[in-house]
């Protein structure tokens, strides 16, 4: 069992360019999540997928937007990406969107824009 | 709006003492609050978890003590490792169908 997998690991983008953050699960979970980690901040969630077909806003959704592909995988992409952007970027999994079911993360992406 | 806030931002401790996190949270509809651990370059782990109907819960040199009145909780590592040099969040969440909210981390370093 890999998990969670993100790809890719490492990331510079200049400002203005678009990018797709991919996650995949293999631990058969309904629920997703994207989350952003910076220094200071804790993690902090961007959007979440309650189950297959549905997304929705978490915390700090501004210049993201998401696709849940299906069951396994749930993509991050950034438009238009920008320096404040910069960031550890983590997706995690859980078997139901519950508050006392366990969240799984990925290793993480690490993005730069320049 | 931090939510939950988590002190120390850092943490030196030597090998065999015991190291303290402490996390206080503003809304009391949260009733799960999980503790998770981070190793360089590594997601976030589950740790331990407690929820308010219990004033504290240990697994093995882990505990989570929580005050409800004061709404605060915190970790301590009793005989700390080298090993146990990571980064620790808080987090709460309120009933089943909500998400996590997470302190802004606490970096442990251990001395040996």
């Amino acid at each position: 069992n890999a998990g969670v997998t993100q790809t890719p690991k490492f990331q510079v983008l200049k400002t203005g360019q678009s990018m797709t953050l991919q996650c995949a699960q293999d631990m058969n979970h309904n629920s997703m999540y994207w989350y952003r980690q910076d220094p200071g901040m804790g993690l902090r969630l961007i959007y979440y997928s309650a189950s297959e077909g549905t997304t929705d806003k978490g915390e700090v959704p501004n210049g993201y937007n998401v696709s849940r592909l299906n069951k396994r995988e749930f993509s991050l992409r950034l438009e238009s990406a920008a320096p404040s952007q910069t960031s550890v970027y983590f997706c995690a999994s859980s078997e139901t969107q519950g508050a006392f079911n366990e969240q799984f993360f990925g290793p993480g992406t690490r993005l730069t824009v320049l | 709006q931090q939510q939950v806030k988590q002190s120390p931002q850092s943490l030196i401790v030597q090998k065999g003492g015991i190291s303290i996190i402490n996390c206080a949270y503003e809304n009391t509809a949260f009733d799960y609050f999980p503790w998770y651990q981070q190793f360089p370059g590594k997601g976030p782990a589950l740790l331990i978890a407690i929820r308010p109907d219990v004033s504290e819960k240990k697994e093995g040199r882990f505990t989570i003590s929580f005050n409800k009145s004061a709404k605060q909780f915190s970790l301590h590592i009793m005989d700390s490792q080298p090993g146990d040099s990571a980064t620790y969040f808080c987090a709460a969440s309120k009933a089943a169908g909500n998400k996590l909210t997470f302190g802004g981390g606490t970096r442990v370093l251990v001395k040996p």
